[in-house]
């Protein structure tokens, strides 16, 4: 694995509060990626990284941002949490290279009351 | 726009049954399929994947898939199942692009596998 660790694991929040998730990884990957999971849509990307301060949006950016200004730190804030962001968060990485697959972090539950 | 399409929300079988999970895929041009697995309370672990070449793909665990491109599918397989893999099972698709694309990755619904001893 890519020694990837997410923080808090668990949390949760109240409507209106912002909240932030952090993902740390160890491998010096260049990629890094925040997906959601959700009963019946699968993983849908949130946003994306490419470097350090480049990121950019996915299939599903509204309510949140991302900041990148470290190679091994990917942080996903979101900005008024509603329950509708009610969801499990994942991390991933990816290293260049054409074949390089994801690598997954243990994921953050996060329940907006 | 491209999307995934996995049809089976919940499978059910017994141990040594045979397995195949339905995957479909909309995308223009060169396409990169992958087969992840989550166990329960894990995170997402990669089975497979299909990037070009021979069209049968051998994973980990004794699953594989076929790339049939004229059927837009890539099902995923394995001849006897284990009650060890009950998890569940994602398909995922990305254009090649290289790139930024690296893992920009569409995924499907999900299937559940459970798998009765």
């Amino acid at each position: 694995d890519a020694g990837i660790t997410q923080s808090p694991r668990h949390k949760v929040t109240e409507t209106g509060t912002p909240v932030t998730l952090r993902c740390h990884q160890t491998e010096n990957h260049r990629y890094m990626y925040w997906y959601r999971q959700d009963p019946g849509h699968g993983l849908r990307l949130i946003h994306y990284s490419y470097g350090v301060k480049d990121t950019d949006k996915g299939e599903v950016s509204d309510g949140y941002s991302v900041s990148r200004s470290k190679t091994e730190d990917f942080l996903l804030t979101l900005e008024s949490a509603t329950s509708s962001q009610t969801s499990v968060y994942f991390c991933a990485t990816a290293g260049t290279g054409d074949n390089s697959p994801l690598h997954f972090g243990n994921g953050t539950r996060l329940t907006v009351t | 726009a491209q999307s995934v399409s996995q049809h089976n929300h919940h499978v059910i079988l017994s141990e040594a049954a045979s397995l195949e999970l339905g995957c479909n895929y909309s995308y223009g041009g060169t396409v990169n399929l992958f087969w992840y697995v989550q166990y329960p309370g894990q995170h997402l672990q990669l089975l497979l994947k299909y990037f070009s070449g021979d069209p049968l793909v051998k994973g980990i665990k004794g699953f594989e898939a076929e790339f049939i491109k004229s059927k837009f599918s890539f099902n995923l397989r394995k001849p006897s199942v284990q009650w060890s893999d009950t998890a569940e099972y994602f398909c995922a698709g990305k254009a090649d692009a290289g790139g930024t694309s690296y893992g920009k990755l569409t995924f499907g619904q999900g299937t559940i596998l459970t798998v009765h001893p």
